[in-house]
């Protein structure tokens, strides 16, 4: 079982709407969490963390679920900018920096 | 200022030559790290540093891999002979402290052929 599992996608969406990405990771000891994005070609750039308590930062809102090892995204009103691969990122246990990455779903917001 | 920078941005090479790849850290931040995309797989850790010294080389394939960060500055990772499952997209981040997020290069598409 892969450590971090993400959405097969890819995920085609007119502007406008909203969609979800969804995340499940194996390691219960996992500390931190996050959503990187990486458009194509490019170096992967950090989203945002992801929080037990749940945040948002405009139209994006993360929530993590420690009990089931579930970590989502939700993009509202979703722009062509936004078109990019979208990565579940988790960081081991205390004491080692080494991140974890799923594989990515890939996102196409069309005019 | 800078962010990390990598270099060479590509690279094409014959299976069991070497190849360098470089790394320039943002200024200042002590902790280096070096993952690699290989086709259709998810972006995996190789190793960190943390100034000069290897803090975890976990993820370093094989006895073919040797990373280097000499003074703390810039790193190298260095593949030698190169095989074909080599090829990918080798990535250098760095961080200020433990922490703290991880700036990204853009990466050195190696393609050993």
């Amino acid at each position: 079982r892969k450590e971090v599992e993400q959405d097969p996608g890819p995920f085609n969406v007119p502007e406008g709407a909203t969609v979800a990405f969804n995340c499940t990771y194996s390691n219960s000891a996992s500390q931190s969490f996050f959503w990187y994005r990486q458009d194509c070609r490019k170096e992967p750039k950090l989203l945002m963390s992801v929080y037990s308590s749940g945040n948002e930062d405009g139209r994006f809102t993360a929530q993590l679920n420690r009990a089931s090892q579930y970590i989502s995204l939700l993009i509202r009103d979703s722009k062509l900018s936004d078109s990019a691969t979208y990565l579940c990122v988790v960081k081991a246990q205390g004491g080692s920096e080494k991140l974890v990455f799923g594989k990515g779903t890939k996102l196409t917001v069309n005019p | 200022e800078a962010g990390v920078t990598q270099f060479p941005s590509h690279s094409v090479i014959e299976k069991g030559q070497t190849v360098t790849l470089r790394c320039d850290p943002i200024s200042g931040h002590d902790n280096l790290y070096w993952y690699r995309r290989v086709m259709g797989k998810e972006i995996k850790f190789l190793l960190h540093f943390v100034k000069e010294s290897k803090q975890d080389e976990s993820g370093m394939p094989n006895n073919r891999f040797l990373a280097e960060r000499t003074g703390g500055t810039y790193s190298t990772l260095k593949v030698q002979p190169a095989e074909l499952e080599d090829s990918g997209v080798y990535f250098c981040a760095s961080s200020l402290v433990m922490n703290t997020e991880a700036f990204f290069g853009q990466g050195t598409r190696l393609t050993v052929v």
